[in-house]
C-alpha cells in the first residue's frame, strides 16, 4: 500500500528557518510535489522533485531521498504570508497522485 | 487570466437532492481530476480524465459521476446528496496525464448538505 506522513501542525518565527519533513511508503515512484494552501484557497504548486537531492527555488527549497522515503520542504526567512498549510504529495506508480494531510504552518512574529 | 473556473463557489444543498458542479478549464489541459478536502485527511480523488472522452475512478467515486465531452469541462454530479458529501470540492487539470507537470487547481466549491 501506500502511505504518507507530515507532521499535523508546526510554528515557527518570522525571519527563521523551518523544514517540514515528508516521508512515504510506496511500492511505485515517480516524483514527489510540495503545494501550499492558504486557508480557503486552492493549493498552489511549489516544487517538484524526481531525483535524489536538493531543489531550490527562492526562500524554499525541496530535498529528496527516494532510498529513504523522505522529503522535506525548507522555509528560510520566513515572512507572515509563509502562514499556511502545505501539502506532500507523491507521483505513483500509476502516475496519480496521493496526498498527504498536509502541515499547517503558523507563522509568529 | 488562464486557469480553471469552479462553479459555485459554496451551496447548501438538502440530503437527496441532484446537483452538478462544473469545472471549466481554459489551457488546453487533457487530464482533469475531482477532488474532495475533508479536515485532517488528504485530498483524496474521486474522478479523473486522461483526456476528452475518457474518465477514470479515483479513491472515492461512490455517489458521485463525471462526464468529459470535450477538454474544457468536467462536471461532476452527485445524483443524491448525502451528509457525508459534505466537503471542500477541488477541480484540477494537469498538461501531462503522468501528472509531472503539476497540477493547476480551481478556488473550490465549498459544499454542505443537509
Amino acid at each position: 500500500g501506500q502511505n504518507i506522513d507530515q507532521p499535523t501542525e508546526m510554528t515557527a518565527t518570522e525571519g527563521a528557518i523551518v523544514q517540514i519533513n515528508c516521508t512515504y511508503q510506496t511500492s511505485g515512484f515517480n516524483g514527489l510535489f510540495w503545494y501550499q494552501q492558504h486557508a480557503g484557497e486552492a493549493p498552489t504548486f511549489l516544487s517538484y522533485n524526481v531525483l535524489d537531492g536538493l531543489e531550490e527555488k527562492g526562500r524554499f527549497s525541496s530535498f529528496l531521498s527516494r532510498s529513504k522515503g523522505y522529503s522535506y520542504l525548507l522555509l528560510k526567512e520566513l515572512q507572515m504570508k509563509d502562514s499556511a498549510s502545505y501539502l506532500c504529495a507523491l507521483v505513483d506508480s500509476n502516475y496519480q497522485l496521493i496526498w498527504g494531510a498536509g502541515t499547517k504552518l503558523i507563522i509568529k512574529p | 487570466t488562464a486557469g480553471i473556473t469552479q462553479a459555485p463557489t459554496s451551496q447548501i444543498l438538502a440530503a437527496g437532492r441532484s446537483m452538478t458542479l462544473r469545472c471549466t478549464q481554459d489551457m488546453r489541459h487533457n487530464a482533469m481530476y475531482w477532488y474532495r478536502q475533508d479536515l485532517g485527511l488528504g485530498l483524496r480523488l474521486i474522478h479523473y480524465s486522461n483526456t476528452a472522452g475518457t474518465t477514470g475512478k479515483g479513491e472515492v467515486p461512490d455517489g458521485y459521476s463525471v462526464s468529459r465531452a470535450n477538454t474544457d469541462d468536467f462536471p461532476l454530479t452527485l445524483a443524491s446528496a448525502v451528509p457525508s458529501q459534505t466537503s471542500v470540492y477541488f477541480c484540477a487539470s494537469s498538461d501531462s496525464d503522468t501528472g509531472a507537470g503539476g497540477y493547476t487547481f480551481g478556488s473550490g466549491t465549498r459544499l454542505t448538505v443537509v
